[in-house]
């Protein structure tokens, strides 16, 4: 277990609402990371973080905006959205290793949008 | 652009059979492999990272290999249970952690009683 928290877990809103995530994490690890996941699509990355402050797109950041304001926070913010961005959304932070980083996600927030 | 497949896309055998599970990259300048399991409404369980310089690793009966010449990873799981079946993912690491992974679409593994 990585200690990684996301909020909320389930949730449903309306097309044009704006919504934000929140990913969670107990140790200082440096990448963070948002994913969703679709049947036919699999896992895609929408956007990451390599610090505070310190962000970049992933492939499919459009409608999609994120914000570091602390280390154990990654907050993920759909500005208006859209029944497209309903989805299985996945956080993960990069615990490192050897030579590189291993992979730990959050349990997903699923998210609605009608 | 990096790209993964997994093959087959399901899978279903009785229980007690060694199966393998197969993911193939195309760009080989890879910095690792990660192997997951996904059980249905989860998050993605961390089973094994091979390094671009190991050639496999080892948990319990999980084995995955790395072949990076050819571009492939397999997943050998040996004497399986009902309670290996879940959603097996690979991906790969071609940014040195940085910038996340490629994932493959999964193998969705039933292990029959």
């Amino acid at each position: 277990d990585a200690g990684i928290t996301q909020s909320p877990r389930h949730k449903v809103t309306e097309t044009g609402t704006p919504v934000t995530l929140r990913c969670h994490q107990t140790e200082n690890h440096r990448y963070m990371y948002w994913y969703r996941q679709d049947p036919g699509h699999g896992l895609r990355l929408i956007h990451y973080s390599y610090g505070v402050k310190d962000t970049d797109k992933g492939e499919v950041s459009d409608g999609y905006s994120v914000s570091r304001s602390k280390t154990e926070d990654f907050l993920l913010t759909l500005e208006s959205a859209t029944s497209s961005q309903t989805s299985v959304y996945f956080c993960a932070i990069s615990v490192k290793r050897e030579y590189t980083g291993e992979l730990f996600f959050g349990e997903g927030s699923r998210l609605t949008v009608l | 652009k990096q790209e993964v497949t997994q093959i087959p896309a399901a899978l279903s055998v009785p229980e007690g059979e060694n199966l393998v599970l197969n993911c193939s990259f195309t760009d080989s300048a890879i910095y690792n492999l990660q192997w997951f399991r996904q059980d249905p409404g989860k998050g993605l369980t961390s089973l094994l990272l091979i390094q671009s310089s190991q050639r496999e690793q080892t948990s319990g009966r999980l084995n995955a290999s790395l072949d990076k010449s050819s571009g492939r990873s397999t997943l050998y799981i040996a004497a399986s249970q009902p309670g290996d079946s879940a959603t097996y993912l690979c991906a790969a690491d071609s940014g040195g952690g940085a910038d996340g992974l490629t994932f493959g679409k999964g193998t969705h593994l039933i292990i029959q009683p």
